[in-house]
């Protein structure tokens, strides 16, 4: 398996809640992708970034942001929960744009 | 814009029998990847499988094989022996890798749920 990880795995709060999903990798690939799931649903892409300092939002909207300061790292956070944002969150990583990309374990994320 | 689908919400299969996934695609690009990929149920999303387009030989992997039909834009999973470890949602997709608005964006389908039959 990739060395790419998630935390939390699992994750209950209540709406209004500030919260950080992490995503770290220790492959030191530049490019990061942060993915939205729903239940056995596809996969679609919300923040991707190419680098440090880099993020650019991805094809579906989200009121989340994210922050690369160190390539290893790309955390994903909400400032203000809210039942809509319960889904599945996947992080993956690439070498380059166009190779394979390793995916994380996923955070599940249910907002009350 | 691309897209990417998948016609079979869930399949099953006998242990040790062969099953084909079907995925069709649409693109403007001429050049670009296609995946699949496996999620098990409540693990990791690995790679089964990657077909450059330019490429006519089809990509194989083990168990795992496609059958890439470029002008047909269509891109089928076949496994064969399957075994129980298989069951998982199996996830198409495509990536444009030199230019265009989806450059190095993985597009998915929308699964197919296999179940292996011991």
């Amino acid at each position: 398996e990739a060395d790419i990880y998630q935390t939390p795995r699992y994750l209950v709060i209540g709406t209004g809640k500030k919260i950080t999903l992490e995503c770290s990798q220790t492959m030191g690939h530049d490019k990061m992708y942060w993915y939205q799931q729903d239940p056995g649903m596809e996969l679609h892409l919300i923040h991707y970034s190419y680098g440090v300092n880099s993020t650019e939002k991805g094809d579906l909207s989200s009121e989340s942001t994210v922050s690369r300061i160190r390539t290893e790292h790309f955390p994903l956070t909400l400032e203000s929960a809210r039942p809509s944002h319960t889904s599945q969150y996947l992080c993956a990583s690439s070498e380059r744009l166009w190779d394979t990309q390793y995916f994380g374990p996923g955070t599940r994320l249910t907002v009350l | 814009a691309q897209t990417v689908t998948q016609s079979q919400p869930e399949m099953s299969v006998q242990e040790a029998e062969t099953v084909t996934l079907s995925c069709t695609y649409d693109t403007s690009e001429n050049n670009y990847y296609l995946f699949w990929y496996k999620q098990p149920p409540s693990r990791q999303m690995i790679l089964v499988i990657r077909q450059e387009a330019y490429k006519q030989q089809n990509a194989t992997e083990n168990r795992f094989s496609v059958n890439f039909q470029k002008a047909a834009k269509s891109f089928s999973l076949k496994i064969s022996d399957s075994q129980l470890g298989d069951t998982a949602m199996y996830f198409c997709a495509f990536m444009a890798y030199a230019g265009g608005t989806s450059y190095g964006k993985l597009t998915f389908g929308q699964g197919t749920i296999l179940t292996v039959h011991p």
